[in-house]
C-alpha cells in the first residue's frame, strides 16, 4: 500500500461546477495534511493546509479531513479554467523519530469552459 | 520577501559525472527538503536538512547526498550520474522541522545523457 494515494485522473468538470479531489493515507500517526497545485512546467504551490478533523474553507477551496477514515479531500467551488492543474495531496509521515512530508502522485484536473 | 531560489535552472550532464545543485530558502526558514520529480514516480522525498544536520532521508542510493550551511542554504550532490537520474529536482523551504508547510523553488531540470 502506498503511503499517500490519489486517483490520477484526469478529472474533468465544466466551468462553474464543484471539483472534488480525494486522498487516502496509510500512517495513522499523521498530523499534518496539505494540498498543493502544480501547473504544467511549474513547481508545486501550497494552497491549503489542515490539521484537525472537519472542514477548512479558504475562498473557493475547502479541505476536509477525517482521521478515523484516513481520508482528506479538496473541494473547489465554482471551478474556473485557470484551476486546471495537477493537485498534489501531501501528508506528514512518521520517520526516523520525526516526520517527513510524502506526496501523492497527484490528480490532474481539467475545467472545461 | 524573496522566495526559494534554486540554481542552476537547467543542467545537462554526461553519465558518470557528478553534479551539485543549490537552494537558498526563504529568509528565516531553517528547514530545506529536497525532492526528485519524474513523470513515472511523482514527487519523491530525498532528504531534509535543519540546522545544518540531515534529519530525515528517503529511499535513494548513497550517490545522493546533501549538506546545509549556517545561513540555511543547502546543496545537493549526485555522484556517478545515471540516465535514470534525469528529473526535476525541487527544493522546499519550511520554517520548522518535519512535515510543516513547505514552499518550493522553481526547480533544477537535470538531464543526463
Amino acid at each position: 500500500q502506498k503511503e499517500v494515494e490519489q486517483n490520477s485522473g484526469p478529472l474533468s468538470v465544466p466551468e462553474g461546477a464543484i471539483a472534488s479531489l480525494n486522498c487516502t493515507y496509510s500512517d495513522r500517526g499523521s498530523q499534518s495534511f496539505f494540498w498543493y497545485r502544480q501547473y504544467s512546467g511549474k513547481s508545486p504551490e501550497l494552497i491549503m493546509s489542515i490539521y484537525s478533523n472537519g472542514d477548512k474553507e479558504d475562498g473557493r477551496f475547502t479541505a476536509q479531513l477525517n482521521k478515523a477514515s484516513q481520508y482528506v479531500s479538496l473541494l473547489i467551488r465554482d471551478s474556473q479554467p485557470s484551476d486546471s492543474a495537477t493537485y498534489l495531496c501531501a501528508v506528514n509521515i512518521m520517520s526516523g523519530g520525526g516526520f517527513k512530508t510524502i506526496f501523492g502522485a497527484g490528480t490532474r484536473l481539467f475545467v472545461k469552459a | 520577501k524573496a522566495g526559494v531560489t534554486q540554481t542552476p535552472r537547467y543542467l545537462i550532464k554526461t553519465r558518470g559525472q557528478q553534479v551539485t545543485l543549490s537552494c537558498s530558502p526563504i529568509s528565516g526558514h531553517r528547514s530545506v527538503s529536497w525532492y526528485q520529480q519524474t513523470p513515472g514516480q511523482g514527487l519523491q522525498f530525498l532528504f531534509e536538512y535543519f540546522s545544518e544536520t540531515q534529519r530525515n532521508k528517503g529511499n535513494f542510493p548513497g550517490r545522493f547526498s546533501g549538506r546545509q550551511f549556517s545561513n540555511s542554504r543547502s546543496e545537493m550532490n549526485v555522484s556517478t550520474l545515471e540516465l535514470g537520474d534525469s528529473a526535476l529536482y525541487l527544493c522546499a523551504s519550511s520554517a520548522y522541522l518535519g512535515g510543516t508547510e513547505a514552499f518550493f523553488g522553481q526547480g533544477t531540470r537535470l538531464t543526463v545523457v
